[in-house]
Formats: structure tokens, sequence, C-alpha cells
């Protein structure tokens, strides 16, 4: 079945860093990838949607400078967190709109971040 | 308002029972689809079931189905002969007509299997 890689699966990094998450679409083409954001043991928050070619739209409150999405390519999308702090740890994940299948969506695995 | 509300924060059942976990959710749209996923501890969203709003029969694959109710907006999981690597959070989704694929996420039910 279609598969998202989502790299890396988790990243401690100082505070202060930038740290980029890539979303891959192995075998389908992904035009809408969707980021999310997620705390212990609460639901997945819609960051911002993305659609290959064209910026990305931020959720309410979701700091656009913050929280760099780029989706350059229909098997890429990238979101960079800059100038990360602790309060930005977290689980991000990412979702591709894929017309492969009839439910529609396929999840990556997740990134685990941790800033110290 | 809330548009899906999951009223059970957290579950535990016996093995081998079958387990249902409510969904209830808030749409004006006539077309819309319900969507449950499981998300054990690694993280991973795994997609389990999914009801349009006008498919006549409930959703099944294998022990999973859906109870769909759709005058009184519900849209239960219901999982048969519940098994240990059941437990996980279960969460609902739905996707309304014009909402650019977005989905609305339910707060999730933590389901724990007994031996």
């Amino acid at each position: 079945g279609a598969v998202v890689s989502q790299h890396p699966s988790w990243v401690i990094c100082k505070s202060g860093t930038s740290v980029k998450i890539e979303c891959r679409s192995l075998d389908f083409q992904a035009t809408t990838m969707f980021w999310y954001r997620q705390f212990p043991k609460q639901s997945l928050m819609l960051m911002a949607t993305s659609n290959e070619g064209s910026k990305a739209t931020y959720e309410q409150g979701v700091e656009k400078d913050k929280f760099l999405i780029n989706h350059a390519s229909l098997t890429l999308s990238t979101l960079t967190v800059t100038s990360a702090h602790p309060e930005d740890s977290s689980f991000y994940i990412c979702s591709a709109r894929d017309r492969g299948t009839y439910y529609g969506y396929t999840f990556g695995s997740g990134t685990r971040l941790t800033v110290v | 308002a809330q548009k899906i509300t999951q009223t059970q924060p957290g579950m535990f059942v016996q093995e081998k029972e079958a387990v249902t976990l409510d969904c209830t959710y808030d749409t004006s749209d006539p077309s819309y689809g319900l969507f449950w996923y499981k998300q054990p501890s690694s993280g991973e969203m795994i997609f389990l079931i999914y009801q349009g709003s006008y498919d006549q029969q409930n959703a099944t694959e294998g022990r999973y189905s859906l109870n769909f109710q759709k005058a009184r907006k519900s849209a239960n999981l219901v999982i048969s002969a519940s098994q240990l690597g059941d437990s996980a959070m279960y969460f609902c989704a739905m996707r309304e007509m014009d909402s650019n694929y977005q989905l609305i996420w339910g707060a999730g039910t933590k389901l724990i299997i007994k031996p």
C-alpha cells in the first residue's frame, strides 16, 4: 500500500537551533500534505495544510515564521522548526492526501521532537 | 461547539470481549465522511474504517465495524473479540464536504485490553 516515509523518527536538539522534518511519499503523488502536532494524551492538532507548489495555509495561532513548511515537489514536504525552544517539544506527524485509497489519507510514522 | 465528540476518555475491556467506542458528530453538510484511527504507543496512525454519509450499509473491516446511525449523528466503532494488541488510543474523525480535505478529530479514547 501507499507509504509516507517520515524522518527523523525522533530528534533531540538544543534550544535555539532549527530542526527539519521530512515527509516523503514513496509510491504516490501527494498533492496535499497536512502537518499535525500532538501533545501527550491529546488529539491531533492541525498546524497547516500545504499544496504542492504553493504556500502553506496555517491554522490560527500557528506561527508561520517558526514552523516553515515547504512542499516543493509531489513527493516531498518538509516542516522546519526554527529557533526551537522547549515548548516546541512535541510529536509531529504528517498526513498526505492519497487519491489512490478510498479513505484518502496516508500518515507518516511521526517525529518525536525534544528541545533541551 | 465540538464537531466530533468522544465521551469515553478511557476504557478497560476483558480480552475476547467486544467493545464499543462512542463517537458523535455535528455537521450540516449533507456529504461527509467518518473515520476511525488507532494510535498505539509508537505513535503511528493506523486507519481502521471509513463510512461515507451516503453509504447505505454500515462499514466493516475484519473485526472492526462502524455502527452508523445517521439520524442520531453517531458513528460508534465496534471491535469484536478484542485482543491484547488492540490496546491503544482510538480517534474518530470527520471530513466535511468543503473542508479542503481537512479532518476534524475527536479527543480520543484510550482502550486497554485486560488479559
